[in-house]
């Protein structure tokens, strides 16, 4: 079945180092991705998605391309915050209701 | 700005009783639905609820659960009988449309733990 697999944390980075959070995915098709993150003490919002190949999503300096030969979408910043600091989910909806998510990556960005 | 909410935010409860989570949708939004996220774990899909009925159910979603929109605002989580394996942090979401690409809206969760 569909699946999604992400790099597991903590990531621990000073401010304005660069973010790379590894997202794959196992899915027949053309699936729409997502990454969702979560601060401290709040719901999931919804940070950027791309809904087919080659899209670039991007969102307060965040970025993920939808890689369709490597079945990627990573999250990267080139410039972390120490407000950046949360869990961030990758997922996927393909021909469901339902998204699926990864395991969750936190961030934590020292000053 | 509109938001899903949700209550109460935590509750603590015996094995075996009952427990309704409950959910305020954002007012336009036609689709409902409810995920889980068991400590350390990933986040689950266990409901979508369109039309006053439910569209999609996971496998986790057996006869101890149960949702409801009683009065047009409310979107409910029943759990019958819960067990210790419930304990979780359950999160209601809402979406305009039921489309692959549209966003979904999260509440902040509810945790459940059973004791």
């Amino acid at each position: 079945g569909d699946s999604v697999t992400q790099m597991e944390g903590p990531v621990t980075l000073s401010e304005e180092a660069f973010l790379t959070i590894n997202c794959t995915y196992t899915a027949t098709g053309y699936p729409s991705l997502f990454w969702y993150v979560q601060y401290p003490g709040e719901g999931l919002q919804l940070l950027l998605k791309a809904t087919k190949a080659d899209d670039k999503g991007s969102n307060k300096g965040f970025e993920a391309t939808y890689r369709k030969e490597t079945t990627s979408f990573h999250l990267e910043k080139g410039s972390v915050q120490v407000s950046d600091s949360a869990v961030y989910f990758c997922a996927l909806r393909h021909s469901s209701y339902k998204l699926i998510f990864g395991s969750g990556t936190r961030l934590l960005v020292r000053p | 700005e509109p938001e899903v909410t949700q209550t109460p935010s935590h509750q603590v409860t015996q094995m075996g009783q009952e427990v309704i989570l409950r959910c305020v949708p954002i007012s336009n939004h036609l689709y409902f639905y409810w995920y889980r996220q068991i400590l350390g774990q990933k986040v689950e899909f266990l409901v979508s609820f369109y039309n006053n009925e439910i569209s999609e159910k996971s496998e986790i979603f057996d006869d101890q659960f149960s949702v409801e929109r009683p009065d047009g605002s409310n979107f409910t989580l029943k759990i019958r009988s819960t067990k210790l394996e419930d304990s979780a942090m359950y999160f209601c979401a809402s979406s305009p449309s039921g489309g692959l690409t549209g966003e979904l809206f999260f509440g902040e969760g509810s945790r459940l733990t059973v004791l």
